[in-house]
């Protein structure tokens, strides 16, 4: 059974960092696409980031030059480093797993976490 | 950026309605467009992807239409537990794109 499980999220101030963690088991992780996807309190879904199986790495432009997207394959792991973090990052932050290895699907999210809370004020 | 909206915004309606949710791109994504629902306090769940094809699992009463800039989510039979919101996403190209959501609520 897919599970994914984050972790990590809590209050945090302006200008700090967080880690979230999203551990997955119950599936063969190295050979799926994974993303975050984020949604602010009473708003809608923003996509956040994705890293491929083989690591590469795409990101909106809202958290570029900001966010780390990382996985751990051996872990059945997937990372977000938050730096830098602002009060419009506030935001319940899902782990979402890709449909199927390859473009398009990999882009279809089809198993979700429960989510994780950040909230960045001062 | 792929710019996605949907219309409504929001919708009221009763249990054994036919609803009908629209998305448009702002510019053409061919069929890479999803379908999710979330309802309050839990996570998305897919749908429909590739514009058409319904996710495994999903009740036959959820349809998928369209291509290019224009999309259609049809519930041809409302029941109670499709009282949610509607997003779509659109996968053509990064960065990847939401609409606004559409609410389903009771008449």
């Amino acid at each position: 059974e897919v599970q994914l499980l984050e972790s990590g999220g809590g209050l945090v101030q302006p200008g700090g960092s967080l880690r979230l963690s999203c551990a997955a088991p119950g599936f063969t992780f190295e050979n799926y696409a994974m993303s975050w996807v984020r949604q602010a309190p009473g708003k809608g879904l923003e996509w956040v980031s994705i890293i491929g199986e083989t690591g590469d790495t795409q990101y909106a432009n809202s958290v570029k030059g900001r966010f780390i997207i990382s996985r751990d394959n051996s872990k059945n792991t997937l990372f977000l480093q938050m730096n830098s973090l602002r009060a419009d990052d506030t935001a319940v932050y899902y782990c979402a797993k890709g449909a199927e290895l390859h473009f398009p699907k990999s882009r279809y999210f089809d198993f979700w976490g429960q989510g994780v809370l950040v909230t960045v004020s001062s | 950026d792929i710019q996605m909206t949907q219309s409504p915004s929001s919708v009221s309606a009763s249990v054994g309605d036919r609803v009908t949710i629209t998305c448009r791109a702002s510019q053409g994504i061919s069929g890479g467009l999803a379908w999710y629902q979330q309802k309050s306090g839990r996570a998305p769940k897919l749908l429909i992807y590739a514009a058409s094809n319904l996710q495994s699992g999903v009740p036959s009463r959820f349809s998928g239409s369209g291509s290019g800039t224009d999309f259609t989510l049809a519930i041809s039979s409302l029941q109670p537990e499709d009282f949610a919101t509607y997003y779509c996403q659109q996968v053509n190209s990064f960065p990847l794109t939401f609409g606004p959501g559409t609410k389903v609520d009771v008449k």
